[in-house]
């Protein structure tokens, strides 16, 4: 069974503090690895695709890569409006999306 | 592009009522998918449709639970003689299908309550 996990569940910073979230899964075969933001009350919000090995895609102060077993959401001088909580999904040969519990990230002023 | 549109936003329910939401997708997105999300989870994965074929349920999925995609375009969501345990956000997300992997779209929810 695909399964999602990530770490740490939640993450305190303080603004400019940088960091790196986990996500590591195990997938009969991956199509591609999403990263999402999700703030309260709303729908989750995409930010990256990853789909091989060794790939990185970068957006603002947000750069996510990716290995065989597991992907990185790195966080660089992190702003108060970066606070949100950060899933990671995978997207296996069915049509499914499994996803992880997510991170709670928050950035102090 | 004017996104996922869910209604309605907020439904409080008493419980052994029938509930249904509704789900806009994009336009142009062929398959339309239903998550439910529990607070400090992910999205839980309900169902999927590509056009208005349902094509995969979860195992998880109660027998109370239904939902449908006539034409193709919007799809609605259906839970019977609710539960407590269905209190939660019904997450609605949309993408294309095709040669390359389309990330989900997701509509801001309905968050039910169940008394």
């Amino acid at each position: 069974e695909d399964q999602v996990t990530q770490s740490p569940e939640a993450l305190r910073l303080q603004e400019g503090e940088s960091s790196s979230l986990n996500c590591s899964y195990t997938v009969s075969g991956l199509r591609g690895l999403f990263w999402y933001r999700q703030d309260p009350g709303k729908g989750p919000e995409f930010l990256f695709t990853l789909y091989s090995a060794g790939e990185e895609k970068e957006k603002e102060r947000l750069k996510a890569t990716l290995t065989k077993k597991e992907s990185f959401l790195h966080i660089t001088a992190p702003k108060p409006e970066d606070s949100a909580t950060y899933l990671c999904a995978v997207h296996n040969y069915g049509q499914n999306f499994v996803f992880g519990p997510g991170t709670r990230l928050s950035v102090l002023p | 592009d004017t996104g996922v549109s869910q209604n309605p936003r907020h439904k409080i329910t008493k419980r052994g009522q029938n509930v249904t939401f509704r789900c806009d997708p994009i336009s142009e997105h062929n398959r339309l998918y239903w998550y439910r999300q529990t607070l400090g989870q992910g999205p839980e994965f309900l169902t999927y449709f590509q056009n208005e074929a349902q094509l995969e349920k979860s195992r998880l999925l109660s027998d109370r639970f239904s939902a449908e995609r006539p034409k193709g375009s919007f799809s609605t969501l259906e839970i019977q003689r609710t539960e407590q345990g269905d209190s939660a956000m019904y997450l609605c997300a949309s993408s294309l299908s095709g040669g390359g992997y389309s990330p989900l779209h997701f509509g801001n929810g309905t968050r039910l309550t169940v008394t």
